[in-house]
């Protein structure tokens, strides 16, 4: 089926450095999602982006929703070692009725 | 306000055995979904439910069956193990465009 596209797997940041992931796509997406599951939790929402160009804020992450409707960023500005986890994109598709597509994830790592 | 429930945290289960995953949300959405999280394979969609009445399958669904009797509830069961369903089991209730899960099954199948 359908994939989002997240790479690396993995990534490893020193604490305060900022750190961009993308989520790409051949197909187009009406509604951008970015989640964040820490270990032996459920994923957690972090950002909703619904609009081409979008750009969106919660604390020190900024995500947006890119202007072809194929992708989408998200950046995590001073990381610090709560930022550890796995960082999911999930889009959802014209006419997909609620049913997300999910990228695989990038395990961020945080260096004190 | 407890949002997505899952019961158990926890299970074991010998090969052959049958169970039920237990998901219930307080939040009075329509669409619920299982997935099911493998290390490197990302979220795969296991059944979903659009409503009360109505499932539907996802990207892996075989060995598993649905119902939705409820709005509520949304149960997995798990016909007859297999190994290969060692997995952690989310559960997620959708408002919309946004996706809210639970806290997770970790299922294992000896």
């Amino acid at each position: 089926g359908q994939q989002l596209n997240q790479s690396p797997q993995s990534m490893f940041i020193q604490e305060g450095e900022d750190v961009s992931m993308n989520c790409t796509s051949s197909s187009i997406f009406n509604t951008w999602l970015w989640y964040k599951q820490e270990p032996g939790e459920g994923p957690v929402l972090l950002i909703a982006l619904y609009k081409a160009g979008e750009l969106t804020s919660n604390g020190r992450l900024t995500a947006q929703f890119g202007i072809t409707r194929k992708d989408s960023f998200l950046n995590i500005s001073a990381s610090i070692p709560s930022d550890v986890g796995i960082y999911f994109c999930a889009g959802l598709m014209p006419g997909a009725n609620s049913k997300l597509t999910f990228g695989k994830g990038i395990t961020l790592s945080v260096r004190p | 306000n407890a949002g997505v429930t899952q019961t158990p945290k926890f299970q074991v289960l010998k090969t052959g055995q049958s169970m039920t995953l237990q998901c219930a949300q307080d939040m009075n959405h329509e669409y619920m979904s299982w997935y099911r999280q493998d290390p490197g394979m990302g979220l795969r969609l296991i059944h979903y439910s659009v409503g009360a009445g109505i499932t539907d399958q996802g990207e892996v669904p075989n060995g598993y069956n649905v119902s939705r009797s409820t709005t509520e509830d949304f149960p997995l069961r798990l016909l007859s193990a297999a190994p290969s369903q060692t997995s952690v089991y989310f559960c997620a209730s959708s408002r919309e465009t946004e996706a809210f899960f639970g806290q997770g099954t970790r299922l294992t199948v000896v």
